[in-house]
């Protein structure tokens, strides 16, 4: 079993729709919840990040994480085209000095006009 | 130049050259990664280095050699490659502590084609 699964799509949504982007994980001592987006031929760049289950949220973007699910979401409301992009999970276990951040597959997703 | 960079953007080379990536930060970080990205496959996690000494060696075959002669700059040389290991290297740079989320901030990366 992966330690993250992500669906990786691809999602084809209409412009203004809700995407619901979905991760599930295996290890408990997981700490640190993070959502990137990668742009084709970019870099993943950090979306938003969280620790504690619950909503947070950040304009149009809410993370959301359920520990005892172990299941995290990122929602976009109102998605416009250029939500679209490959948004990866990525869940941080620190145990003592040792850190390991963990990549889902990412989910291809494209929001048309 | 800002946040973190990678040079070359694109390389093809043939099984038995010999290249190096070059990454650079520019963000004051103290931690710095190689990641490979292969199509519809979580990145790997391949090497990291904190304050220039290299904790983390995932198993990462002899023919990539990473070399982190300080901590804004990291490398990794490329020997006698094999076709699978065409794919997308990524940089990426964090401040690394036990008060930190280890946020890491990525490179463009470099799209690698071993023919």
């Amino acid at each position: 079993q992966k330690e993250v699964e992500q669906d990786p799509g691809p999602l084809s949504v209409p412009e203004g729709a809700i995407v619901s982007l979905n991760c599930t994980y295996s290890n408990s001592a997981f700490q640190y919840f993070m959502w990137y987006r990668q742009y084709s031929r970019k870099g993943p760049e950090l979306l938003m990040y969280t620790y504690s289950s619950g909503n947070k949220e950040d304009g149009r973007f809410t993370a959301q994480v359920d520990k005892s699910s172990k299941y995290i979401s990122l929602f976009i409301r109102d998605s416009q085209p250029s939500d679209s992009a490959t948004y990866l999970c990525a869940i941080l276990i620190s145990s003592g000095s040792a850190r390991q951040l963990t990549f889902g597959s990412g989910t291809q997703l494209t929001v048309l006009p | 130049e800002t946040g973190v960079t990678q040079t070359p953007r694109h390389l093809v080379m043939g099984m038995t050259n010999k290249k190096s990536l070059k990454c650079e930060q520019h963000l004051g970080h103290n931690a710095m990664y190689w990641y490979k990205q292969s199509a519809k496959k979580p990145l790997e996690l391949m090497f990291v280095y904190n304050f220039k000494e290299q904790t983390e060696n995932n198993s990462v075959p002899s023919r990539f050699s990473p070399e982190c002669p300080n901590s804004s700059h990291l490398f990794l040389h490329l020997h006698t490659l094999q076709p699978e290991d065409s794919a997308l290297y990524l940089c990426a740079s964090s401040q690394a502590s036990e008060f930190s989320t280890d946020t890491q901030y990525f490179g463009p990366g470099t799209r690698l084609t071993v023919l």
